[in-house]
């Protein structure tokens, strides 16, 4: 069983376009990540839910909003993507918002915007 | 703010050789600090950890011992396999408790 899944694994669209991303955990974590890896590998959080409150909000444009319909899944809606959106978005999840929690992490979902 | 700053890549090592990747941190208080492995192509996964001063994590081989007199956490492992290559992230998550602050990456190449 995959603890940690995200949907789509590869995401090619248009600029401009609207596009989702779904993340699910089975572990029964009560809080949840979406960061962004850049094209040089760099890992930056975006968002952070916790029991389906927002609890970080990077500075990430407005374009971007999360989603927490319930602790075990957290989607990510991105609005009239733009070419620097390309990049790999991993969920992540973990037992607490707390500090030396683990997270655990998605496959991924690369994203390529022409 | 928190930071991490390791070591630039790629590292490029022959099987059975000593691996060492530098990680250094800045944070207020004790933050706790990971080690985490991307393999080509998949999501990162949790190689190791430690949440106090002189704490060792280790897993599959590889150690890392928290040093708080000189904010290091550097990652060793005695004998390097192929199946090691891979880019490896050092993080902290500091006493907020809130997200992990990543270092830029190390990219491992371990050829036969």
């Amino acid at each position: 069983d995959t603890a940690v899944s995200q949907t789509p694994k590869y995401l090619v669209t248009q600029m401009g376009n609207d596009k989702s991303i779904k993340c699910e955990q089975n572990l029964g974590h009560d809080t949840m990540y979406w960061y962004k890896q850049d094209s040089k590998k760099f890992l930056k959080i975006m968002f952070s839910y916790n029991n389906k409150e927002l609890i970080i909000n990077e500075t990430v444009p407005n374009r971007f909003s999360p989603k927490s319909p319930d602790k075990a899944h957290l989607n990510l809606h991105i609005n009239s993507l733009e070419l620097g959106d390309s990049a790999v978005y991993f969920c992540a999840s973990s037992q607490a918002a707390g500090w030396g929690e683990t997270q655990y992490f998605g496959p991924g979902t690369r994203l390529l915007v022409l | 703010g928190d930071s991490v700053t390791q070591m630039e890549g790629p590292v490029t090592l022959s099987e059975e050789a000593f691996l060492t990747i530098n990680c250094t941190y800045t944070a207020t208080g004790y933050p706790s600090l990971f080690w985490y492995v991307q393999y080509p192509g998949e999501g990162l996964q949790l190689l190791l950890k430690a949440t106090k001063a002189d704490d060792k994590g280790s897993n599959k081989g590889f150690e890392a011992t928290y040093r708080k007199e000189t904010t290091s956490f550097h990652l060793e492992k005695g004998s390097v396999q192929v199946s090691d290559s891979a880019v490896y992230f050092c993080a902290l998550n500091d006493q907020a408790g809130t997200a992990l602050i990543f270092g830029k990456g190390t990219t491992l190449s371990v050829s036969s």
